[in-house]
């Protein structure tokens, strides 16, 4: 079946620190991954994606690489803001058009 | 576009009532998502449309649940004799599949519901 597995929480980290958050997947087939953001009181939000083996997805500072390898897709920022706090799901879709499989997902806090 | 919206925002109910939620997609979205997250957990997959065919439900969707998209538009969401352990954030989200690129889903702010 299709899984996702993702790091335990909480993370905390102080400004400007290096952030990663493991995600590993299974998945028959070639699945797209996703990483959405949820912020305190707010709905999910599309961090970023990619679609296939090597694709690198980036946005905000954010980068995450599709890893067939290592059925991975680590979320890293080079350097966190207080703004950054909420919890991360990383999700994946089977195929084109299939319902999302998400992680149970991390919740970062960053401390000025 | 003002995004995919969810309304109400809060229901609380009393065990054995009837509740209904709304979810207006993104205008021109043809795929409708219902997704339901517990407390610490992410999202999990409750039923989906094209248009106004809904093509899966997962086995979470007990008979207790209906959803409908009658005009391929909104849809609504029914919980039909609330039990305490259907208290969760109910979620919708809409895409738009369009050739064979990854139709990316757009999430509404979620239904909290409260179940007594």
């Amino acid at each position: 079946g299709n899984s996702v597995t993702q790091m335990e929480g909480p993370v905390t980290l102080s400004e400007e620190a290096f952030l990663t958050i493991n995600c590993t997947y299974t998945a028959t087939g070639y699945p797209s991954l996703f990483w959405y953001v949820q912020y305190p009181g707010e709905g999910l939000q599309l961090l970023l994606k990619a679609t296939k083996a090597d694709d690198k997805g980036s946005n905000k500072g954010f980068e995450a690489t599709y890893r067939k390898e290592t059925t991975s897709f680590h979320l890293e920022k080079g350097s966190v803001q207080v703004s950054d706090s909420a919890v991360y799901f990383c999700a994946l879709q089977p195929g084109y058009g299939q319902n999302f499989v998400f992680g149970p997902g991390t919740r970062l806090s960053v401390l000025p | 576009d003002t995004g995919v919206s969810q309304d109400p925002r809060h229901k609380i109910t009393k065990r054995g009532q009837n509740v209904t939620f709304r979810c207006d997609p993104i205008s021109e979205h043809n795929r409708l998502y219902w997704y339901r997250q517990t407390l610490g957990q992410g999202p999990e997959f409750l039923t989906y449309f094209q248009n106004e065919a809904q093509l899966e439900k997962s086995r979470l969707l007990s008979d207790r649940f209906s959803a409908e998209r009658p005009k391929g538009s909104f849809s609504t969401l029914e919980i039909q004799r609330t039990e305490q352990g259907d208290s969760a954030m109910y979620l919708c989200a809409s895409s738009l599949s369009a050739g064979v690129s990854t139709d990316t889903q757009y999430f509404g702010p979620g239904t909290r519901l409260t179940v007594l």
